[in-house]
Parts: C-alpha cells; sequence; structure tokens
C-alpha cells in the first residue's frame, strides 16, 4: 500500500520568502506524485506531477518540486511567494494496481502568505 | 473544455435523513472518483469507477452510501441514512486513465458541501 505524510499541517511565510512544502511518500513500486492547490470552496487544482520523466518539475505559478528516490521526497517550492498563494496544499502519490491508478492524499498543509 | 460538473453546491439535511449528489465528469474520462473531505483533512477516496465498473470501494460505509455510474457517464452518490460525522464536502474526479498505468492527472469537481444537523 502507499501512503504520502506532509510535514506540518499549517505553514507561515512572509511575502517574497521562499516557500517550502514537504511531502514523503511510501510506495512498494515506482510512484507517480502530484501536488494539487485548493482555494476556499473550491476543488483541487493540479499544481505539477512527477511521471519519471525528470526528477525537477516546474508546475503553474512558479511552483517546483524534485523527486528524491533516496530520500523518498516530493517537496514543493517556490522563490517568492506570493498573496495569491494562500491555499491548501496537498501532495497525493498514484501508482498502478491491478488494472487501475489508485491516488492517495495527504492530509494537506495550509499556506498563510504574510504581507 | 467543460469541467468536472457537481451538484448542489450545497446541502443541509438532519441526521437519517437521505441526500444525493450529482457528477458528471468530463468528457471522454474513463475513470470517475468520489472522495470525502473532512474538514481539516485530505481528500478520501470512497469510490472509484473504471467505466461504469467498479474498481474500488473498500472505504465506502456500504451500510448507508451507495454509488452508481450510469452507462460510464455521469455518477450518483446517496447517503441513507445520514449521519452527523458524513458532514464534509464530497469531491467527484475523473481521469483519462484508460490503460490503469497510473500518473493520469485527475480533474476535481467544486465539491458539494454537506451539513447534517
Amino acid at each position: 500500500a502507499q501512503s504520502v505524510t506532509q510535514l506540518g499541517s499549517h505553514v507561515s511565510v512572509s511575502e517574497g520568502a521562499l516557500v517550502l512544502l514537504r511531502c514523503n511518500y511510501s510506495s512498494s513500486v515506482p510512484p507517480y506524485l502530484f501536488w494539487y492547490v485548493q482555494y476556499p470552496n473550491q476543488g483541487l487544482q493540479l499544481l505539477l506531477k512527477y511521471t519519471s520523466a525528470a526528477t525537477l518539475v516546474k508546475g503553474i505559478n512558479g511552483f517546483e518540486a524534485e523527486f528524491k528516490k533516496s530520500e523518498t521526497s516530493f517537496h514543493l517550492t517556490k522563490p517568492s511567494a506570493h498573496m495569491s498563494d494562500a491555499a491548501e496544499y496537498f501532495c497525493a502519490v498514484s501508482v498502478h494496481s491491478g488494472g487501475y491508478q489508485k491516488v492517495t492524499f495527504g492530509t494537506g498543509t495550509k499556506l498563510q502568505v504574510i504581507p | 473544455e467543460a469541467g468536472v460538473a457537481q451538484s448542489p453546491r450545497y446541502k443541509i439535511i438532519e441526521k437519517r435523513q437521505s441526500v444525493a449528489f450529482w457528477c458528471n465528469p468530463i468528457s471522454g474520462h474513463a475513470t470517475l472518483y468520489w472522495y470525502q473531505q473532512i474538514l481539516g483533512q485530505g481528500p478520501k477516496l470512497l469510490i472509484q469507477f473504471q467505466n461504469n465498473g467498479v474498481v474500488d470501494d473498500s472505504q465506502l460505509p456500504k451500510d448507508r452510501f451507495s454509488a452508481e455510474r450510469l452507462k460510464g457517464v455521469d455518477s450518483t452518490l446517496k447517503i441513507q441514512p445520514a449521519k452527523l460525522e458524513d458532514s464534509a464536502v464530497y469531491l467527484c474526479a475523473s481521469s483519462l486513465d484508460l490503460s490503469g498505468r497510473g500518473g493520469t492527472t485527475v480533474f476535481f469537481g467544486s465539491g458539494t458541501q454537506l451539513s447534517v444537523l
């Protein structure tokens, strides 16, 4: 079975500061990894995904994440936080299981951006 | 391209009543998911369809929850009778996952916020 651990349910950064949201995964087979963002009263929107093509993945809104197999991590970063980045972020792992895609989400990290 | 459509957006019911949610996935998407998201938690998979067959319902409370996917397109999730702990956002999602390889983007609807009083 696969799982995702997101360290820190709440993260606060100043506007213009580095954003780092942590995600560690567990999987017995090569995983695919995703980061989604959720704004209040909305569904989840894909930020970026890792599908084994490149370990450094660039996504929308200036976010990127690096897949590190040795550390079983897929941390999300952004060099400079913007007020509009305030939202909840979910890491997810996807594996091929029994002929279908199985996706498991982490518990989420709420990002607060302080002006 | 139209996204995943869900209705209603909000629903308030009393415990022991029944409720139904509707979802229309993105056209052509073979896989449809229903997730339950309790406040402060990540989405939890309730049931997953591939075309009109169920591939995973291991976390669906089958004594009160049921779901169907009509003709492999839209889907309905029902709760009967509802309990207080069912208060949550119910998210429908879909993906073009014909091969089941994984790594396919899952697209989400806006969700239905259910309050059980």
